[in-house]
């Protein structure tokens, strides 16, 4: 079966504090694609990072980080040095693209709030 | 979001009043989705098109009907409304030639009294 689980649903920090969100993921295939998306208050998707099963180097983007461990089916994100503009929803997805649809399997998301 | 319009942004509807949803699109990508987003349960996949004059069902597609009559455009219907599709739905396109990440219009929250 297809998952995505995002066990914390709410998340606070005080600014300037590391956090890590959770991602937890099933697939049926060995080829799959996961990704985060930020969902501000303004309420629209920006999409974050995309990563392929394959590919299980961790990745830096400026505060941002991700790691991806096949062994515990985990994609993790951990902002460093939090910020009052990292509030928002932040979403897991998978996608498994063998079974041509490329439709995006999402989480119930995180919500973070990031406190002055 | 550049590339993706969603007409449109907000609107209220009465129980059993029908209505149309619009994507548009100008980025000539073959794959379009819909995705309602509801409190506590991230976005679900209601309708999807792989080309022009297809589309297919996805996860919570009872209540809805779509139409791909041109590339650029994916429709979502709703042809008797019902308080349960009270929702944020969301477009999304994807080039899948050229293997980018879908991209997502900014939203259309639809209330339905």
């Amino acid at each position: 079966a297809q998952k995505v689980t995002q066990a914390q649903t709410e998340i606070s920090v005080v600014e300037k504090e590391d956090v890590t969100l959770d991602c937890v993921y099933e697939t049926r295939d060995t080829t799959y694609y996961l990704f985060w998306y930020k969902q501000p208050p303004s309420g629209e998707l920006v999409f974050l990072i995309r990563r392929n099963s394959f590919d299980e180097q961790n990745e830096i983007s400026g505060r941002y980080s991700w790691n991806f461990q096949k062994s515990t089916s985990s994609f993790n994100f951990t902002i460093t040095a939090s910020q009052v503009v990292d509030s928002a929803v932040y979403f897991c997805a998978l996608s498994e693209p063998f079974y041509n649809t490329d439709k995006l399997i999402f989480g119930t998301g995180t919500r973070l709030q990031v406190f002055p | 979001n550049a590339g993706v319009t969603q007409t449109p942004k907000f609107r209220v509807l009465k129980t059993g009043q029908s209505m149309t949803l619009l994507c548009a699109q100008d980025m000539n990508h073959e794959y379009m989705y819909w995705y309602r987003q509801d409190p506590g349960m991230g976005l679900r996949l209601i309708h999807y098109s792989v080309g022009e004059g297809t589309t297919a069902k996805g996860e919570v597609p009872d209540g809805y009907n779509v139409s791909r009559l041109k590339k650029q455009n994916f429709l979502l219907g709703l042809e008797s409304a019902a308080p349960s599709q009270t929702s944020v739905y969301f477009c999304a396109i994807h080039d899948r030639v050229g293997d980018q990440p879908q991209h997502f219009g900014d939203g259309t929250r639809l209330s339905i009294l």
